[in-house]
């Protein structure tokens, strides 16, 4: 497996918390993406980044937010988590955009009560 | 954007047998198309990919078919074997200068080879 970990691998919390998801490489790549996981509806892309403190929206971004300071760490925040956003998360990392393997993370599990 | 579908989304076959995923997408300059397997309770895991230029990939026994035209492509596992039971998803990169590597996902097909 690529050098990509994420914490905390599971967590519960309750509605109307903040909640941050870690996602940390040692490869030195660019391109960093955050997934979630639910039955019926594959992945979907919640946000992406392109390069330090370059981020942007993916499919499903409403109630998430974004930063990356450097290079090896990419935060995913849920400002106010509700039951809806309970799922298991991916980040996922890439040398280079287009026709290049995106290696995953190992997930994080979240439960929103 | 890019829609991707995928079927069947559960598949049962016997041990030997082959077996056949397929998946149409919607942005014709899509331009690169990997296949994904996860087994339960771990993360996707890249299998074999295909690029736009190409109709046909073989790794084993594993091959990846694709049809611009047609605009889907499809996976083909031969000689199944029972640890070849997991959730398989495609997926394609819409095309463009600023994809940025966005993947858009098929909703998974969940084979079961039983011995």
């Amino acid at each position: 497996d690529a050098g990509i970990t994420q914490s905390p691998r599971h967590k519960v919390t309750e509605t109307g918390t903040p909640v941050t998801l870690r996602c940390h490489q040692t490869e030195n790549h660019r391109y960093m993406y955050w997934y979630r996981q639910d039955p019926g509806h594959g992945l979907r892309l919640i946000h992406y980044s392109y390069g330090v403190k370059d981020t942007d929206k993916g499919e499903v971004s409403d109630g998430y937010s974004v930063s990356r300071s450097k290079t090896e760490d990419f935060l995913l925040t849920l400002e106010s988590a509700t039951s809806s956003q309970t799922s298991v998360y991916f980040c996922a990392i890439s040398a280079s955009t287009g026709a290049e393997t995106q290696y995953f993370g190992p997930g994080t599990r979240l439960l929103v009560l | 954007g890019e829609n991707v579908e995928q079927h069947p989304s559960t598949l049962s076959v016997q041990e030997g047998d082959s077996a056949v995923i397929k998946c149409t997408y919607s942005d014709s300059a899509s331009n690169y198309f990997p296949w994904y397997k996860q087994e339960l309770g771990k993360r996707p895991q890249l299998i074999i990919d295909i690029r736009s230029n190409v109709g046909e990939k073989k790794d084993q026994r594993i091959a990846v078919t694709l049809n611009k035209t047609a605009k889907h492509f499809s996976l083909h596992i031969t000689e199944t074997q029972p640890e070849d039971s997991a959730v398989y998803f495609c997926a394609a990169i819409p095309g463009g200068g600023t994809s940025y590597g966005k993947l858009t996902f098929g909703q998974g097909t969940i084979l079961t080879v039983h011995p």
